[in-house]
């Protein structure tokens, strides 16, 4: 399994440009999420999905749309990218929703927005 | 959501053990406990977790107190590679609340 796979690992961007940053799972996984982290700081959720078709707001969603048309598949959209979205990106998955699940993170995406 | 206190740093020596605690006093009786590391560069990676007993795998031992108020994390004899950022998370749904952790120097 090559787990969770996350692309690009860097991008920059010029203010107001938009991009997708994609993440993908192999392990059949229901659940996947969005994090951002800023630097010397903890993650924090951006969206989520329960399953293919199903997706949610996390604690800081604004300036990012997502959808999930495959279990596997899990892109975030940046639709008009500005200074404060430049901070490294980490995708998530889990085996099904629920707080007694391990949930495997991906390598990471650093966004700079110029 | 729990709030959690954590060290901002810990230091240990190679091989010896190493204990992080971390307080959750307003943790919920339906919460996992759940621990997370983060080596530099790289994304959280999957520690242990548990709800009332304590618990053991392969990385590590959670010792969660009676009252679910704080738990332990103990790395048994740490190496260089667990030099990580160490982030306890109480969880009662998918929002994993990540704070700022607990920084961990392993000393040759």
């Amino acid at each position: 399994n090559a787990g969770v796979t996350q692309t690009p690992k860097f991008q920059v961007l010029k203010t107001g440009q938009s991009m997708t940053l994609q993440c993908a799972q192999d392990m059949n996984h229901e659940y996947m999420s969005w994090y951002r982290q800023d630097p010397g700081m903890g993650l924090r959720l951006i969206h989520y999905s329960v399953g293919a078709g199903i997706t949610d707001q996390g604690e800081v969603p604004n300036g990012y749309n997502v959808s999930r048309s495959t279990t596997e598949d899990f892109p975030l959209r940046l639709l008009s990218a500005a200074p404060s979205q430049t901070s490294v990106y980490f995708c998530a998955s889990s085996y099904i929703a629920g707080s007694y699940n391990e949930q495997f993170f991906g390598p990471g995406t650093r966004l700079t927005v110029l | 959501d729990a709030k959690t206190t954590q060290p901002n740093s810990m230091e240990s020596n190679e091989e010896e053990p190493v204990h992080l605690p971390c307080n959750h006093s307003t943790i919920s009786g339906t919460d996992y406990i759940h621990w997370y590391r983060q080596l530099p560069s790289q994304g959280p990676e999957y520690v242990i977790h548990g709800l009332t007993s304590n618990v053991n795998n392969r990385m590590a031992s959670l010792a969660i107190a009676e009252d679910r108020k704080s738990s332990t994390l103990i790395l048994h004899r740490a190496t260089l590679r667990d030099a990580a950022v160490y982030y306890c998370i109480p969880l009662n749904n998918n929002d994993m609340r990540f704070g700022a952790g607990t920084r961990l120097t392993v000393k040759p």
